[in-house]
């Protein structure tokens, strides 16, 4: 079974410019999920799908991120503008429904640095 | 607001010694999970725990929960190298909410 995948792996960009993440995530999982990693922190959640439906999108910073899951399936992340704070890592992870028992699979990453 | 916190946050142990790492939380919660991280990788789940007095092990790895007490320990036997990475728990609560993380425990095992 292939597992989420994520590009592009590393992006470097100047403050107030734009940026876009892509997450594909495992067939069938129906609850995708993107995370910002702060080096040295655990992830935080940024927003959570179910379908192409939104979930929780509260800690989203909504004047600058916003992201869309067309068809249920693949997911797109995107900010603009970038501030420096948004350096870190950006995890998409999916899970198959929200089961009792259901784990969630991380992809290996988007890491931004933002200069 | 569910609060996840762990400790030690850095911990270096010798080859072949034991050691715990702790995971409180501050809410009633439905799952807690434990989540490996090696440098410059992603999460990789090593163990989901469902009830009180849930235990899982996997090789040298052993975790369980408390849920009274609102904690759950990952207890390393006779560590080797490659057990050195980030260990993370997370916790979610009743009701199928997100995950809420903790900071990470950095193992270092050192000959």
């Amino acid at each position: 079974e292939a597992g989420v995948a994520q590009s592009p792996r590393y992006k470097i960009i100047e403050k107030r410019q734009s940026v876009a993440f892509w997450c594909n995530p495992i067939s069938g999982h129906a609850t995708l999920y993107w995370y910002q990693q702060i080096l040295g922190q655990g992830p935080k959640l940024l927003i959570q799908f179910q379908n192409n439906g939104v979930v929780d999108d509260s800690q989203l910073p909504k004047d600058r991120f916003s992201a869309e899951r067309l068809k249920g399936v693949d997911s797109t992340l995107k900010i603009q503008p970038a501030k420096l704070e948004d350096s870190a890592v950006y995890l998409c992870a999916s899970s198959h429904v929200q089961r009792h028992t259901d784990t969630q699979y991380f992809g290996p990453g988007t890491r931004l640095t933002v200069l | 607001e569910l609060k996840v916190e762990q400790n030690p946050l850095f911990l270096s142990m010798q080859e072949g010694k034991n050691y715990t790492i702790y995971c409180n939380y501050s809410t009633t919660s439905d799952r807690l999970y434990w989540y490996r991280q090696d440098p410059g990788k992603s999460l990789e789940s090593l163990f989901v725990l469902l009830s009180n007095g849930a235990v899982k092990q996997e090789g040298r790895l052993m975790a369980s929960l408390d849920t009274k007490a609102r904690l759950s320990t990952l207890h390393i036997t006779a560590a080797v190298h490659d057990l050195s990475a980030t260990y993370f728990c997370a916790v979610d609560m009743i009701g199928n909410t997100p995950l809420v993380f903790g900071k990470g425990t950095r193992l270092s095992v050192i000959a």
